[in-house]
């Protein structure tokens, strides 16, 4: 059974550009987690998106959004990009918004802010 | 003061060793906790999910929650150097899917010497 996938792996951007990351959950999970992890502050929440609706968010400015298509895909847009959205991006699937240890994550997507 | 103290490392031990990977928090509404551990270029993996106080056994791997200290631990016993990884601990208010989600420590990179 084939894992989460994000695309792409490795993105480098200038500073004010935007940026479009995208998560394909395993097939039949339908809620799709986003993290972003950087050194100084690690993994943070960022949102979670289950039947093409945002069902939390977490602590970050509107810059940061996102969407869930009806084929459980998910994507997550960064505007006006910063130096400090340097991060890795991580998306997670489960079968719905429920218990940790059914949340499977994906291999990330490297983001780098010139 | 962050939520979740977590010492960066690196660890480094001999192969075979036992391992003792730490975390302390602050927030005492965390009542589910967890262990990822991360590959280098790969998203995190769970390795125990606990909840509230107490030991749980997994193979080679033990983790233990004291709740009265706020600080929880994950042994490795016969370590190899294929555990050679980041470590992250995890906690939530709630089992999966609350409004919170998961609060990550910043994680422990592990090098275990053949």
């Amino acid at each position: 059974k084939a894992g989460v996938t994000q695309t792409p792996r490795y993105l480098i951007k200038t500073r004010g550009q935007q940026v479009t990351l995208s998560c394909s959950p395993i097939s039949g999970h339908r809620s799709v987690s986003w993290y972003q992890q950087t050194p100084g502050q690690g993994l943070q929440f960022l949102f979670e998106y289950f039947s093409e609706t945002q069902r939390n968010k977490g602590n970050f400015p509107g810059r940061f959004s996102g969407r869930q298509f009806s084929n459980s895909r998910s994507e997550m847009n960064v505007s006006t990009l910063e130096l400090g959205d340097s991060a890795l991006y991580l998306c997670a699937s489960s079968w719905t918004p429920g218990p940790y240890y059914e949340q499977y994550f994906g291999p990330g997507t490297r983001l780098t802010v010139t | 003061q962050k939520e979740v103290e977590q010492d960066p490392g690196p660890l480094s031990v001999p192969e075979g060793a036992i391992v003792s990977l730490n975390c302390t928090y602050s927030n005492s509404a965390f009542q589910y906790f967890m262990w990822y551990r991360q590959y280098s270029r790969k998203g995190p993996e769970l390795l125990m999910y606990t909840y509230s106080s107490g030991n749980k056994e997994d193979g080679r791997f033990t983790a233990q929650v004291d709740k009265s200290s706020k600080y929880i631990s994950l042994f490795i016993r016969d370590s190899q150097p294929s555990d050679s990884a980041t470590y992250l601990c995890a906690m939530s208010t709630d089992s999966g899917g609350g409004a919170d989600g998961l609060t990550f420590g910043k994680g422990t990179h592990l090098i275990i010497q053949p």
